[in-house]
This record gives structure tokens, C-alpha cells and sequence, in this order.
């Protein structure tokens, strides 16, 4: 049974440029979330997927956005790069019928220059 | 708005050690949840407890056990006899009812290492 999986693992751009990751959910699960990990600090809630609509955004501008395809995987592309985006980056997934725990992806380092 | 604090941010202990790391977090609901989730140097955030705000139970589950306090608004969390294999970074996280309970706030951490 595979768990969240993330892609790529680590991602070097260069500021003013756009960037796209990926997300595919554990088996069974609906719902896809997003979140930023600065380093040092705890993770930031991005935005929510679920029957391919934003459900729930947190407290990021409108450089974030992001797409979730019919098979629940999902992708979060940031525009305009900055230095201050560089971070980790983490997709969980869950289940959208039930309260679940989040499970979380191993992450996508995105470093910008 | 809710918060959750995790006032250590490092702490270093020797295998076998008890250590207990402590968690306060602050919500207007009367109906949330609160997390322990484990970050290994891998990245991948590892569910370890949630907890109900009306189970006020503790829970033990092998070494690792749970204070939940709603009187002080504290979730700790317990490691008994510590191993190497602790050694991580561990969220304490609150999640709500204005969010369906789906998202999480998460604290800074505390990182905890654990030597031989």
C-alpha cells in the first residue's frame, strides 16, 4: 500500500521563476493538503483539495496555486518565485468522509537563488 | 485564532533517559483535536497519537505515553527509556472545527536528540 508520494525530491530555481510539484495521496484517500516547511519551523497550512476544488486556504498570496486531477493527485505550482519560498514542502493526504490524521509525503526541498 | 507553543526547542538527552516534551496550545472551540506527529531527518512527518478535546485519558503506547490537561491546555507527550532511534524533530499540531478538523497549526517543534 504506498503512501503519499512527492515529486521531485529536491528543486533548484532561480527567483522570478515559476515551479510546479507533485502529489499523489495514499490509496484511498481524497483529499489532498499542502503545507510549507521553513526551515526551523513548524509546517504552514497552504491550501486544501478535495473533488478537485480549493476547499480551505490558509494565509499565502495568489503566487500559490494549485490543481487537483480526477484520480485525487494533485500539484501546487508558485509563481514569481522568491527567495522566501525556499523551503520544504509537504503534501498529506486524508480522507474526505471521515475525520483522519494527515498522512504527510517526504517533502520537496525547493531552494530558490 | 489558534496557536499551539512548543516552548523547547532542543533538548539532548542520554539513551535510557526519560524525557518529556511539552506542549500549550490555545483555541477558542470547544471541540478540536491535537496531534503528535515525529519528523525523522527523512522529511516525512510520522503520525504518532491524536487525541478527542473530550477524552481526557491518558494513553500510554509502549514507550511513548500522553498528558492530555484541558485545564492548562497541555498535550505532553513521554518517552520512557530513550533510544538513539528517537532522536527527531516532533510537532505538537491543533486542528479545529472551522477547518473540519483537516488542517492543522502546527507548533515549531522540538528537536530531540538522544545519544548512546
Amino acid at each position: 500500500d504506498a503512501g503519499v508520494t512527492q515529486s521531485p525530491t529536491h528543486l533548484i530555481k532561480t527567483r522570478g521563476q515559476q515551479v510546479t510539484l507533485r502529489c499523489s495521496p495514499k490509496s484511498g484517500h481524497d483529499t489532498v493538503s499542502w503545507y510549507q516547511q521553513a526551515l526551523g519551523q513548524g509546517p504552514q497550512f497552504i491550501f486544501q483539495y478535495y473533488e478537485e476544488e480549493e476547499r480551505q486556504r490558509g494565509n499565502f498570496p495568489d503566487r500559490f496555486s494549485g490543481h487537483q486531477f480526477p484520480n485525487y493527485s494533485s500539484e501546487l505550482n508558485v509563481n514569481a518565485l522568491l527567495l522566501g519560498d525556499s523551503a520544504l514542502y509537504l503534501c498529506a493526504s486524508s480522507s474526505g468522509q471521515v475525520i483522519s490524521p494527515l498522512h504527510f509525503g517526504n517533502g520537496t526541498r525547493l531552494t530558490v537563488t | 485564532a489558534q496557536k499551539v507553543t512548543q516552548a523547547q526547542t532542543e533538548i539532548s538527552v542520554v539513551e535510557k533517559e526519560d524525557v518529556t516534551l511539552d506542549c500549550v496550545y490555545e483555541t477558542r472551540d470547544t471541540t478540536y483535536y491535537l496531534f503528535w506527529y515525529k519528523q525523522p531527518p527523512s522529511g516525512e512527518l510520522v503520525f504518532l497519537i491524536r487525541r478527542n478535546s473530550f477524552d481526557e485519558q491518558n494513553e500510554i503506547s509502549g514507550r511513548y505515553s500522553w498528558n492530555f490537561q484541558k485545564s492548562t491546555s497541555s498535550f505532553n507527550f513521554t518517552i520512557t527509556a530513550s533510544q538513539v532511534v528517537d532522536s527527531a524533530v516532533y510537532f505538537c499540531a491543533l486542528s479545529e472545527w472551522d477547518s473540519g478538523y483537516s488542517t492543522l497549526t502546527f507548533g515549531k517543534g522540538t528537536m530531540l536528540l538522544v545519544s548512546p
